[in-house]
């Protein structure tokens, strides 16, 4: 969806760096999610944040942390980056009651993260 | 949140119907039936959702059951462009919880 964006698109970096994942939305929607992706295992939810001041904790929040700087901003960082952080990110919003239904999810292009 | 069960992956050829079965036994008396659509390198899209009986649009129906423990996903006479990963989702009505995308079913159409 055009309207949810992520920089950067590629990124490849080293152990131990710290990595920010910026994500911004246009479609005005409070809810704002994290998603990484490996190969056969789907997606797994990292953060969620229903509004500016609503944080949460997903499936897999170990080795990661977020900031809700706006309502349209949601950024993911690594503090100190590892190799099985090597993933396909993908930042999404969601508009709890929009008229496509209940909460349905609009997903960014995706960042490819290699930490070497 | 109810747990989501779906084939890991399935083949079909071009033209044919495909029906993409999910179990959700615990789902809760509100809760809707949310599909999505996955391509290569791309984000998850909505396809459709549904509550009960059966939902049609554009791109595919959604079957469910009386009892609502699974529902199936139809999609008309695909095409290769329709290899993807469809993923089954339970969403509450309250919206109050986050929602988990699994694995989904990987399909492959062939020519």
């Amino acid at each position: 969806d055009a309207d949810v964006t992520q920089t950067p698109r590629n990124r490849i970096t080293k152990t131990g760096k710290r990595i920010m994942l910026e994500c911004s939305q246009t479609k005005g929607h409070d809810r704002m999610y994290w998603y990484r992706q490996d190969p056969g295992l789907g997606l797994r939810l990292i953060y969620y944040s229903f509004d500016v001041k609503d944080i949460n904790k997903g499936e897999i929040s170990d080795g990661y942390s977020v900031s809700r700087q706006a309502q349209a901003k949601f950024s993911l960082s690594l503090e100190s980056a590892i190799p099985n952080q090597t993933a396909l990110y993908f930042c999404a919003t969601s508009d709890p009651y929009g008229l496509a239904g209940a909460d349905t999810q609009y997903f960014g292009p995706g960042t490819r993260l290699t930490v070497l | 949140l109810a747990k989501t069960t779906q084939p890991i992956s399935m083949d079909s050829y071009e033209g044919q119907e495909v029906n993409i079965t999910c179990s959700h036994n615990n789902i809760a008396t509100n809760d809707y039936i949310t599909w999505y659509q996955q391509f290569p390198s791309q984000g998850p899209r909505f396809i459709i959702q549904g509550y009960k009986t059966k939902v049609t649009n554009e791109v595919a129906s959604l079957f469910i059951p009386a009892d609502r423990k699974s529902s199936t996903l139809s999609l008309p006479r695909v095409s290769l462009s329709d290899t993807a990963v469809y993923y089954c989702l339970v969403v509450s009505e309250n919206r109050d919880d986050k929602i988990i995308f699994g694995k989904g079913t990987r399909l492959h159409i062939l020519p």
